[in-house]
């Protein structure tokens, strides 16, 4: 089982770019969810998906962040434009059911400068 | 809104000392509560899940335990060891699907 995997594990770009994360769940999962985590704020869900279908997205905090998942391997989350802000480590999981244990991948650690 | 808090923010303990790690949640209509470990630059690690309907659960040295009535959980760890030095953050998931994590709690266990 190779677990949860994310890319990029670092991003560093200027204000205004876009930035794209991905994200692997664990074969077989089918609830995808994705997290903020920051100093200020701590462990933030900002959207999740069941069987790839977005389920609550009340946690995105702008129209500027967007999250795809076109199929059961695979999920992006967009930010266009980027901004300061948004420097945070960004965290995928995946679990087997929603009464089943989150398995996270290791995080995008993303910088706006 | 749920609420979750954890006391202390940090804890410093010697080795082979049993501990308790605090989880305090303001809606009692949760779905299950989970305790996480998380280490330095890694992600979430899954360490115990209690549903709404238990009482406790446990994993080898640790054991938590979930009142709804009184809105807490508790973590305990038995015999600390240095390798038990890591975050633990609690999370508790409502009845309507939605994720609350607590700031969590930053354990230090001296050798």
């Amino acid at each position: 089982d190779a677990g949860v995997i994310q890319s990029p594990r670092h991003e560093v770009t200027e204000m205004g770019q876009e930035v794209t994360l991905r994200c692997k769940p664990i074969s077989g999962h089918d609830y995808l969810f994705w997290y903020r985590q920051t100093m200020m704020r701590g462990l933030e869900l900002l959207i999740y998906f069941n069987n790839n279908v977005p389920i609550d997205d009340s946690g995105m905090p702008e129209d500027r962040f967007s999250a795809k998942m076109p199929n059961a391997s695979f999920s992006t989350l967009k930010i266009q434009p980027s901004e300061p802000r948004d420097s945070a480590v960004y965290f995928c999981a995946s679990s087997l059911g929603r009464v089943q244990p989150q398995h996270f991948g290791d995080g995008t650690r993303l910088s706006i400068l | 809104k749920q609420e979750v808090t954890q006391i202390p923010a940090a804890l410093s303990v010697p080795e082979g000392e049993n501990l308790v790690l605090n989880c305090s949640f303001t809606d009692s209509a949760i779905y299950n509560l989970q305790w996480f470990r998380q280490d330095p630059g890694k992600g979430l690690t899954s360490l115990l899940l209690i549903q709404s309907s238990q009482r406790e659960q446990t994993s080898g040295r640790l054991n938590a335990s979930l009142d709804k009535s009184s809105g807490r959980s508790t973590l305990y760890i038995a015999a600390s060891q240095p390798g038990d030095s890591a975050t633990y953050l609690c999370a508790a998931t409502n009845t309507g699907n939605q994720f609350y994590f607590g700031t969590g709690t930053s354990l230090t266990v001296i050798p």
